[in-house]
Protein backbone atom coordinates (compact mmCIF):
# COMPACT_ATOMS: atom_id res chain seq x y z
CA UNK A 1 0.00 0.00 0.00
CA UNK A 2 1.11 3.35 -1.24
CA UNK A 3 0.43 6.41 1.24
CA UNK A 4 2.18 10.92 1.63
CA UNK A 5 1.56 12.68 4.51
CA UNK A 6 2.45 16.57 3.84
CA UNK A 7 3.50 17.51 7.59
CA UNK A 8 2.04 20.95 7.72
CA UNK A 9 -0.82 22.24 6.23
CA UNK A 10 0.19 25.71 6.18
CA UNK A 11 3.69 27.03 5.61
CA UNK A 12 4.63 30.84 6.27
CA UNK A 13 7.95 31.97 4.85
CA UNK A 14 9.20 35.89 4.89
CA UNK A 15 10.46 36.85 1.21
CA UNK A 16 14.11 35.93 0.57
CA UNK A 17 14.17 33.69 3.34
CA UNK A 18 14.66 29.56 2.97
CA UNK A 19 11.39 27.68 2.05
CA UNK A 20 10.81 23.84 3.95
CA UNK A 21 7.95 22.15 2.58
CA UNK A 22 7.55 18.29 4.29
CA UNK A 23 6.35 15.28 2.78
CA UNK A 24 6.95 11.63 4.32
CA UNK A 25 5.65 8.72 1.75
CA UNK A 26 4.66 5.00 2.62
CA UNK A 27 5.10 2.58 -0.27
CA UNK A 28 5.85 -1.55 -0.75
CA UNK A 29 7.99 -1.03 -4.11
CA UNK A 30 10.03 1.38 -4.80
CA UNK A 31 7.90 4.35 -5.31
CA UNK A 32 8.76 7.53 -8.16
CA UNK A 33 7.85 10.78 -5.96
CA UNK A 34 6.35 14.10 -7.44
CA UNK A 35 6.08 18.16 -6.17
CA UNK A 36 3.46 19.99 -8.16
CA UNK A 37 2.59 23.43 -7.80
CA UNK A 38 -1.08 25.00 -7.91
CA UNK A 39 -1.88 28.93 -8.42
CA UNK A 40 -5.22 29.78 -7.78
CA UNK A 41 -7.32 28.48 -10.66
CA UNK A 42 -4.64 26.71 -12.01
CA UNK A 43 -3.81 23.31 -12.76
CA UNK A 44 -0.77 21.49 -11.30
CA UNK A 45 2.33 22.16 -12.40
CA UNK A 46 5.38 19.60 -12.52
CA UNK A 47 8.24 21.12 -10.45
CA UNK A 48 10.41 18.03 -10.05
CA UNK A 49 10.45 14.33 -9.68
CA UNK A 50 12.25 11.38 -8.22
CA UNK A 51 12.87 8.37 -10.21
CA UNK A 52 15.67 5.81 -8.52
CA UNK A 53 18.54 8.28 -9.89
CA UNK A 54 20.08 10.70 -8.11
CA UNK A 55 18.67 11.28 -4.80
CA UNK A 56 19.06 14.88 -4.89
CA UNK A 57 16.78 15.96 -7.71
CA UNK A 58 16.70 20.02 -9.02
CA UNK A 59 13.18 21.33 -10.76
CA UNK A 60 11.85 24.58 -11.99
CA UNK A 61 11.82 27.59 -10.53
CA UNK A 62 14.84 27.12 -7.92
CA UNK A 63 13.49 24.15 -5.80
CA UNK A 64 14.87 21.21 -5.21
CA UNK A 65 13.79 18.19 -3.04
CA UNK A 66 15.89 15.34 -1.43
CA UNK A 67 14.79 11.76 -1.48
CA UNK A 68 15.60 9.98 1.40
CA UNK A 69 14.74 6.38 2.06
CA UNK A 70 16.09 5.50 5.54
CA UNK A 71 13.92 8.62 6.77
CA UNK A 72 11.26 8.25 4.17
CA UNK A 73 10.79 11.79 3.33
CA UNK A 74 10.87 13.91 0.36
CA UNK A 75 11.07 17.36 1.28
CA UNK A 76 10.89 20.63 -0.99
CA UNK A 77 13.32 23.53 -0.67
CA UNK A 78 13.83 26.37 -2.04
CA UNK A 79 17.06 28.41 -1.06
CA UNK A 80 15.24 31.92 -0.99
CA UNK A 81 11.58 32.48 -1.31
CA UNK A 82 9.55 34.81 -4.09
CA UNK A 83 6.56 36.32 -3.24
CA UNK A 84 5.25 34.47 -6.74
CA UNK A 85 6.13 31.27 -4.99
CA UNK A 86 3.06 32.01 -2.94
CA UNK A 87 0.55 28.50 -3.66
CA UNK A 88 -0.62 25.15 -2.91
CA UNK A 89 2.00 22.22 -3.56
CA UNK A 90 1.33 18.70 -3.53
CA UNK A 91 3.70 16.05 -2.83
CA UNK A 92 2.27 12.68 -4.32
CA UNK A 93 3.88 8.69 -4.94
CA UNK A 94 3.69 6.73 -7.63
CA UNK A 95 4.61 2.90 -7.42
CA UNK A 96 4.53 -0.25 -9.29
CA UNK A 97 2.11 -2.98 -6.90
CA UNK A 98 -0.48 -5.97 -8.01
CA UNK A 99 0.11 -4.87 -11.34
CA UNK A 100 -0.89 -1.43 -11.35
CA UNK A 101 -0.03 1.95 -10.17
CA UNK A 102 -1.40 5.02 -9.08
CA UNK A 103 -0.92 8.94 -8.25
CA UNK A 104 -1.15 9.03 -4.28
CA UNK A 105 -1.93 13.04 -3.61
CA UNK A 106 -1.14 14.26 -0.17
CA UNK A 107 -3.48 16.61 1.43
CA UNK A 108 -1.64 19.83 0.14
CA UNK A 109 0.39 22.82 1.84
CA UNK A 110 -0.60 25.88 1.39
CA UNK A 111 2.89 28.69 0.96
CA UNK A 112 1.83 32.11 2.04
CA UNK A 113 5.06 34.23 1.21
CA UNK A 114 5.06 37.61 3.40
CA UNK A 115 6.48 40.77 1.95
CA UNK B 1 4.32 20.54 -27.08
CA UNK B 2 0.88 22.47 -26.76
CA UNK B 3 0.12 21.15 -23.09
CA UNK B 4 -3.36 20.13 -22.00
CA UNK B 5 -6.49 21.94 -22.84
CA UNK B 6 -9.78 21.75 -20.90
CA UNK B 7 -12.69 23.39 -22.22
CA UNK B 8 -14.80 25.35 -20.55
CA UNK B 9 -12.82 27.24 -18.18
CA UNK B 10 -15.22 27.88 -16.42
CA UNK B 11 -19.42 26.43 -16.45
CA UNK B 12 -21.94 27.80 -14.89
CA UNK B 13 -25.22 26.07 -14.54
CA UNK B 14 -28.97 25.33 -12.46
CA UNK B 15 -28.98 22.48 -10.55
CA UNK B 16 -30.41 19.27 -12.50
CA UNK B 17 -29.08 20.38 -15.73
CA UNK B 18 -26.67 18.42 -17.50
CA UNK B 19 -23.17 19.27 -18.39
CA UNK B 20 -20.12 18.04 -20.48
CA UNK B 21 -16.20 19.10 -20.13
CA UNK B 22 -14.38 18.53 -22.83
CA UNK B 23 -10.27 17.47 -22.28
CA UNK B 24 -7.36 17.50 -25.36
CA UNK B 25 -4.43 15.93 -23.52
CA UNK B 26 -1.13 16.22 -25.06
CA UNK B 27 -0.98 14.29 -28.34
CA UNK B 28 1.85 12.03 -27.87
CA UNK B 29 0.44 10.63 -24.52
CA UNK B 30 -1.65 7.57 -24.27
CA UNK B 31 -3.53 8.02 -20.56
CA UNK B 32 -5.92 10.24 -20.07
CA UNK B 33 -7.15 10.90 -15.99
CA UNK B 34 -10.10 12.92 -14.68
CA UNK B 35 -9.77 14.51 -10.94
CA UNK B 36 -12.44 16.33 -8.74
CA UNK B 37 -10.76 19.22 -6.91
CA UNK B 38 -13.06 20.80 -4.17
CA UNK B 39 -11.79 23.78 -2.50
CA UNK B 40 -8.90 23.06 0.35
CA UNK B 41 -8.75 19.34 -0.81
CA UNK B 42 -6.17 18.02 -2.94
CA UNK B 43 -7.42 16.23 -6.19
CA UNK B 44 -9.54 13.16 -6.26
CA UNK B 45 -8.87 10.41 -8.64
CA UNK B 46 -12.44 10.15 -10.90
CA UNK B 47 -11.04 7.79 -13.78
CA UNK B 48 -8.31 7.25 -16.50
CA UNK B 49 -8.31 5.85 -20.03
CA UNK B 50 -5.31 4.34 -21.75
CA UNK B 51 -5.89 4.62 -25.61
CA UNK B 52 -9.78 4.50 -26.21
CA UNK B 53 -10.09 2.12 -22.81
CA UNK B 54 -11.26 3.35 -19.74
CA UNK B 55 -9.41 1.17 -17.53
CA UNK B 56 -10.55 2.07 -14.07
CA UNK B 57 -13.18 4.24 -12.16
CA UNK B 58 -13.79 5.31 -8.93
CA UNK B 59 -16.20 4.61 -6.26
CA UNK B 60 -16.90 8.60 -6.44
CA UNK B 61 -18.17 8.30 -9.95
CA UNK B 62 -21.73 7.79 -9.48
CA UNK B 63 -23.94 6.60 -12.81
CA UNK B 64 -24.59 10.20 -12.94
CA UNK B 65 -20.80 10.89 -14.03
CA UNK B 66 -20.36 9.23 -17.59
CA UNK B 67 -16.74 9.82 -19.84
CA UNK B 68 -15.85 8.75 -23.02
CA UNK B 69 -12.40 9.04 -24.98
CA UNK B 70 -13.73 7.68 -28.63
CA UNK B 71 -10.70 7.87 -30.45
CA UNK B 72 -7.92 7.70 -28.01
CA UNK B 73 -7.91 11.09 -28.14
CA UNK B 74 -9.82 14.13 -26.68
CA UNK B 75 -12.35 12.84 -23.81
CA UNK B 76 -15.59 14.22 -22.37
CA UNK B 77 -16.99 14.32 -18.98
CA UNK B 78 -20.65 14.31 -18.47
CA UNK B 79 -22.77 15.15 -15.33
CA UNK B 80 -26.11 14.03 -15.56
CA UNK B 81 -28.83 16.13 -13.32
CA UNK B 82 -25.89 17.92 -11.24
CA UNK B 83 -26.05 18.39 -8.07
CA UNK B 84 -24.78 21.30 -5.52
CA UNK B 85 -22.76 18.27 -4.54
CA UNK B 86 -21.17 18.37 -8.06
CA UNK B 87 -19.28 21.91 -7.85
CA UNK B 88 -16.22 21.36 -7.78
CA UNK B 89 -12.70 22.02 -10.47
CA UNK B 90 -12.49 19.39 -12.85
CA UNK B 91 -9.35 18.44 -13.74
CA UNK B 92 -7.90 16.36 -16.61
CA UNK B 93 -4.27 15.19 -16.95
CA UNK B 94 -2.52 12.97 -19.59
CA UNK B 95 0.99 10.80 -20.03
CA UNK B 96 2.28 8.02 -21.42
CA UNK B 97 1.41 4.76 -19.46
CA UNK B 98 1.09 1.10 -19.80
CA UNK B 99 0.77 -2.09 -17.85
CA UNK B 100 4.53 -2.56 -16.97
CA UNK B 101 6.68 -0.79 -14.31
CA UNK B 102 9.04 1.41 -15.99
CA UNK B 103 5.73 3.44 -16.72
CA UNK B 104 4.94 4.25 -12.72
CA UNK B 105 7.77 7.09 -13.10
CA UNK B 106 5.90 8.75 -16.11
CA UNK B 107 4.53 12.29 -14.45
CA UNK B 108 1.40 13.35 -15.53
CA UNK B 109 0.96 16.39 -16.89
CA UNK B 110 -2.45 18.54 -15.60
CA UNK B 111 -4.68 21.23 -17.87
CA UNK B 112 -6.04 24.19 -16.05
CA UNK B 113 -9.73 22.94 -14.86
CA UNK B 114 -12.55 23.29 -15.42
CA UNK B 115 -14.69 25.00 -12.63
CA UNK B 116 -18.22 24.07 -12.49
CA UNK B 117 -20.63 26.41 -10.18
CA UNK B 118 -24.50 24.94 -9.50
CA UNK B 119 -26.95 27.37 -8.82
Amino acid sequence: AQSVTQLDSHVSVSEGTPVLLRCNYSSSYSPSLFWYVQHPNKGLQLLLKYTSAATLVKGINGFEAEFKKSETSFHLTKPSAHMSDAAEYFCVVSAWGSGTYKYIFGTGTRLKVLA
Amino acid sequence: DTGVSQDPRHKITKRGQNVTFRCDPISEHNRLYWYRQTLGQGPEFLTYFQNEAQLEKSRLLSDRFSAERPKGSFSTLEIQRTEQGDSAMYLCASSLGGQAPEFSNQPQHFGDGTRLSIL
